[in-house]
Order: C-alpha cells, then sequence, then structure tokens
C-alpha cells in the first residue's frame, strides 16, 4: 500500500507553461517536504510545510499544505528546462514515531 | 556548514560476493543517519536508520545490516550479495529533533551481476 499518492507519474510540458504536481494520503502529516532529484544524485531538499493551508513559494514554486496536512501541492509557473526532474514528496507521519515516507514521485520534463 | 559524503559512486559487483557502502557526514554532531534505497518506480525504501552510534533500527528484512561505529560514520554492508541487492543507494541525515528533513549523499548505484 503506498501511503503518499504522488500525480501525476509523468509529465512533459512546453518551456513557459504553468503547472501543477499533487501529492495526497489519508494520513495526516506533522510536516511535509518537497525533493527535486537529478539522474544519478540524492534528492535536494526544497521546501518544508508544517501547518495546515501553509503556502510557501520559491521563485516560480509555490507549495502549498491540505487544510487537513493530507496533502500537498507544487505549482510551478513559467516552467524553464532547469526544473526538469524528479520531485519527491514526504511526509512524517503523526502516530507513527514521525517516520518518513515518500511518494514514487513526479518526473518532470521541460521541452525548450 | 554541514556535508554528506558516500561512496563509492558506482559498484559492479558479482553474486556471492561483500558490500560495504561509506557514508560520512561533517559540521554536524550527533546526527539521524539513514540509508534509502531506490528502485526506479518503486521510490524510496527505507533500510536502516540510526539515532546514535551503536544504535541500528533495521525497517525490512534483508541480507543487508548497518553499523554505525563513529557518531557520523554509517556504513552499510552484506556478507553475500543477491541479484535483488541491485539499485541506487541513498545516504542521509537530519538534525537529532526529526524535523522530517532529510539531507541525502550523492548516492551509489550498485549492479550486482
Amino acid at each position: 500500500t503506498q501511503l503518499l499518492e504522488q500525480s501525476p507519474q509523468f509529465l512533459s510540458i512546453q518551456e513557459g507553461e504553468n503547472l501543477t504536481v499533487y501529492c495526497n494520503s489519508s494520513s495526516v502529516f506533522s510536516s511535509l517536504q518537497w525533493y527535486r532529484q537529478e539522474p544519478g544524485e540524492g534528492p535536494v531538499l526544497l521546501v518544508t510545510v508544517v501547518t495546515g493551508g501553509e503556502v510557501k513559494k520559491l521563485k516560480r514554486l509555490t507549495f502549498q499544505f491540505g487544510d487537513a496536512r493530507k496533502d500537498s501541492s507544487l505549482h510551478i509557473t513559467a516552467a524553464q528546462p532547469g526544473d526538469t526532474g524528479l520531485y519527491l514528496c514526504a511526509g512524517q507521519m503523526v502516530n507513527r514515531d514521525d517516520k518518513i515516507i515518500f511518494g514514487k514521485g513526479t518526473r518532470l520534463h521541460i521541452l525548450p | 556548514s554541514q556535508t554528506i559524503h558516500q561512496w563509492p559512486a558506482t559498484l559492479v559487483q558479482p553474486v556471492g560476493s561483500p558490500l560495504s557502502l561509506e557514508c560520512t557526514v561533517e559540521g554536524t554532531s550527533n546526527p539521524n543517519l539513514y540509508w534509502y534505497r531506490q528502485a526506479a518506480g518503486r521510490g524510496l525504501q527505507l533500510l536502516f536508520y540510526s539515532v546514535g552510534i551503536g544504535q541500528i533500527s533495521s525497517e525490512v528484512p534483508q541480507n543487508l545490516s548497518a553499523s554505525r561505529p563513529q557518531d557520523r560514520q554509517f556504513i552499510l554492508s552484506s556478507k553475500k550479495l543477491l541479484l535483488s541487492d541491485s539499485g541506487f543507494y541513498l545516504c542521509a541525515w537530519s538534525v537529532t529533533v526529526n524535523t522530517g528533513e532529510l539531507f541525502f549523499g550523492e548516492g551509489s548505484r550498485l549492479t550486482v551481476l
């Protein structure tokens, strides 16, 4: 059973377009992280969200934590080829000893 | 600033041979340390984590083991590799009071033939 579902699995869009990827669960998280991973490298932390409804912005990336702290979204405005990569969400589970679980990721490809 | 380094970056080993992957962290004390395996289409699977020297918790039964001989050193080992052990292995650390934020090493690509 996959506790954190990410969608879509794959996304290929043209440079300049906007996109949103999702991270959903039936579990509640005390915190949720987004990472970006390049091929052959380790994931790099982009952001942590903690409060239900919280919105954080990182340049053209906007991250939102769901009100119930069960889901999150990542919106990219005016995507650029440098945004290409695997985007992973991870959640720190409440009532499970703060165990961290990962989604399978969204593989994003921005076409120049 | 904190850094994490793991090696080797790439490893090709025959079935039945031993394995040793090493990870070190600099610039922090008493970190939580983790070993993950990443397989295509399956996401990151937690293998081991450690909250201190000599303290190892295993998440899944397997023929791998982990050790933490020093505060900032984490080693992943196997006595006899299986084909199914192939994958991308990632070491990570977090602060002592777990915020959920993980900082990963560069990864080690293991191919078992």
